[in-house]
């Protein structure tokens, strides 16, 4: 399967600690996003990079996120000094960009901070 | 910033009924509408889509309207099988944007 693949599935962190959660789009996708989806909400949209570019993110987003694509394939989103707000499913998905072309969504990192 | 709004949230049908959900959105320069659906536990899939230059599109069981005059679309589903059961999201983006906006989702559970 050559689908997008998230890491890790699933992280438990005590409040105030830092987490880091990876992403692998599809090879040929020049486009990679990342969601984050909370119970009984449609994903909200966290940012995007275009190859190695980061050229979106959400004005809901603290500056405690961050999140990089260094060499225009994996991607990391970081989130420093966790909250409890902060537990939720975090999607990545990919695109192989151009006009409107639909998503690919990984499995997600399911964050619980406690 | 784009919009989008879905109803209902929950719908049960009895199988063989038909299943419509339908969504608005708020920026008129939206012009492509996917439509994803998540089973429980699973990633969000692609199950169909439509692009502003057509007013319905249709593969098998499944079709989606839009109106573009009334910034609506809609997700119809005929014939529903217990398989259906799932979460459905609407979302509406435009060419130059990088984003989708989401609807919060309409749980479907088709009754055998």
């Amino acid at each position: 399967d050559t689908g997008v693949s998230q890491d890790p599935r699933h992280k438990i962190t005590k409040r105030g600690q830092n987490v880091t959660f990876r992403c692998d789009p599809i090879s040929e996708h020049n486009r990679l996003y990342w969601y984050r989806q909370t119970l009984g909400q449609g994903p909200e949209f966290l940012t995007y990079f275009q190859n190695e570019a980061q050229l979106e993110k959400s004005r809901l987003l603290s500056d405690r996120f961050s999140a990089e694509r260094p060499k225009g394939s994996f991607s990391t989103l970081e989130i420093q000094r966790t909250e409890q707000g902060d537990s939720a499913m975090y999607l990545c998905a990919s695109s192989p960009g151009g006009a409107n072309s639909p998503l690919h969504f990984g499995n997600g990192t399911r964050l619980t901070v406690t | 910033g784009e919009n989008v709004e879905q109803h209902p949230s929950t719908l049960s049908v009895q199988e063989g009924d038909s299943a419509v959900i339908k969504c608005t959105y708020s920026d008129s320069a939206s012009n492509y509408f996917p439509w994803y659906k998540q089973e429980l536990g699973k990633r969000p899939q692609l199950i169909i889509d439509i692009r502003s230059n057509v007013g319905e599109k249709k593969d098998q069981r499944i079709a989606v309207t839009l109106n573009k005059t009334a910034k609506h679309f809609s997700l119809h589903i005929t014939e529903t099988q217990p398989e259906d059961s799932a979460v459905y999201f609407c979302a509406a983006s435009w060419t130059n944007a990088g984003k989708s906006t989401f609807g919060d989702g309409t749980t479907l559970t088709v009754k055998p």
